[in-house]
């Protein structure tokens, strides 16, 4: 079967860091993708892994472990802009992205 | 590059009826996908095409739902006989996949249908 496990909501202070982690079970797997979803706007691509370790894209970092079916955002020096729900995404060998219920993160000044 | 497009941004309709929705993805991508997504959930895969051919479409909620890629441009949703349950936002994505490897999904703002 397919299951992403995400926390449902995360509360953060402007400024600070946040992890948000994502663990996953998949029958296939092609590489793994975030979003970030504003209410009401479409999801909008922020990094992808293919291979374990860290990718680094500014304020926003991506980590995989295959082995362990895990991967974490790291989102750093937070802005209110930030307060979005996060989705943690897994390319079922292309057939189909399966995507987790998402996080919901709230940046508090 | 003018992004995805979706239209309509909303489509109110009677239980019963029939709805058609469209997506124009970003010209130069072969791949074009079908999301549903309610509230407080991530997105839920329905279909896809490369360029005219529908490669999965056993996501699809049931007969009633349907889609088609007759040019391998633009695409369309229709859904028949629509109940309340279809009340949801309806996505589309459409990434360039170059024969191995893999592209992100660039996704339009989608449709967001209400059954009365």
């Amino acid at each position: 079967g397919q299951n992403i496990d995400q926390p449902t909501e995360m509360t953060a202070t402007e400024g600070a860091i946040v992890q948000i982690n994502c663990t996953y079970q998949t029958s296939g797997f092609n590489g793994l993708f975030w979003y970030q979803q504003h209410a009401g706007e479409a999801p909008t691509f922020l990094s992808y892994n293919v291979l374990d370790g860290l990718e680094e894209k500014g304020r926003f970092s991506s980590f995989l472990s295959r082995s362990k079916g895990y991967s974490y955002l790291l989102l750093k020096e937070l802005q209110m802009k930030d307060s979005a729900s996060y989705l943690c995404a897994v390319d079922n060998y292309g057939q189909n992205f399966v995507f987790g219920p998402g996080t919901r993160l709230s940046v508090l000044p | 590059d003018t992004g995805v497009s979706q239209n309509p941004r909303h489509k109110i309709t009677k239980r019963g009826q029939n709805v058609t929705f469209r997506c124009d993805p970003i010209s130069e991508h072969n791949r074009l996908y079908w999301y549903r997504q309610t509230l407080g959930q991530g997105p839920e895969f329905l279909t896809y095409f490369q360029n005219e051919a529908q490669l999965e479409k056993s996501r699809l909620l049931s007969d009633r739902f349907s889609a088609e890629r007759p040019k391998g441009s633009f695409s369309t949703l229709e859904i028949q006989r629509t109940e309340q349950g279809d009340s949801a936002m309806y996505l589309c994505a459409s990434s360039y996949f170059p024969g191995q490897g893999n592209q992100p999904q660039h996704f339009g703002d989608g449709t967001r249908l209400s059954i009365l």
